[in-house]
């Protein structure tokens, strides 16, 4: 099980956002992020963990590994303003995804 | 340019079976990756529905394996789900995505059809 926190982030263009994501049991480096906004399909960010999907800006950085994973937007741009899912591939199937973190303007 | 197309009927009534096909083009299905479903409801988050891989070994979500058959036509490059017996907790949208599982790999679904919206109602 993956769980997202907080549910809401209410920030600012130009803020920090942390998204954290906890998984019940050891995940290893196993965890993607995605973006996903209203009409749309999510969109790759990150990929076990640290790696940037191609094409993603350098202000998306991924870290953590075990249980923890953080999602960190250093300098929050209008367009970032979405949801994020975190997914796990160490325990499949089932493939699993986190409930979502809004982020949103504050 | 790898592009994922869903289609298949807006609405089902319940206890009937809902069929949607994937449509890949720019990548060969057998060439590698695995072709996953994946849904989100109204308004919720995503829920992993099952995945046709390159081996064409198939993979199911336990929750839904009863009801759930997942498969490819090769020579068409599309595959495709059944879900049989649905109920209005089965209304979502039905995306088709590609992913892979092998280090050093891009480890996640890169690339996604736009959804199709499927309803369940009498």
């Amino acid at each position: 099980v993956l769980t997202q926190s907080p549910a809401t982030l209410s920030l600012s263009p130009g803020e920090r956002a942390t998204l954290s994501c906890r998984a019940s049991q050891s995940v290893d480096i196993y965890v993607a992020w995605y973006q996903q906004k209203p009409g749309q399909p999510p969109r790759l960010l990150i990929y076990d963990a640290s790696n940037r999907a191609t094409g993603i800006p350098a202000r998306f950085s991924g870290s953590g590994s075990g249980t923890e994973f953080t999602l960190t937007i250093s300098s929050l741009e209008a367009e970032d303003f979405a949801v994020y899912y975190c997914q796990q591939r160490k325990y499949w199937p089932p493939l699993t995804f986190g409930g979502g973190t809004k982020v949103e303007i504050k | 340019q790898v592009q994922l197309q869903e289609s298949g009927p807006g609405l089902v009534k319940p206890s009937e079976t809902l069929s949607l096909i994937c449509a890949v083009s720019g990548y060969s299905i057998t060439s590698g990756h695995f072709w996953g479903w994946i849904r989100q409801p109204p308004g919720r988050g995503l829920e992993w529905i099952g995945t046709f891989s390159h081996s064409e070994n198939i993979f199911y979500n336990p929750s839904l394996k009863s009801r759930l058959t997942i498969s490819a036509d090769t020579s068409k490059n599309q595959f495709s789900l059944r879900l049989s017996s649905v109920t209005a907790a089965d209304t979502a949208v039905y995306y088709c995505a590609r992913h892979w599982d092998k280090p050093g790999m891009v480890n996640g679904f890169d690339y996604w059809g736009q959804g199709t919206p499927v309803t369940v109602s009498s």
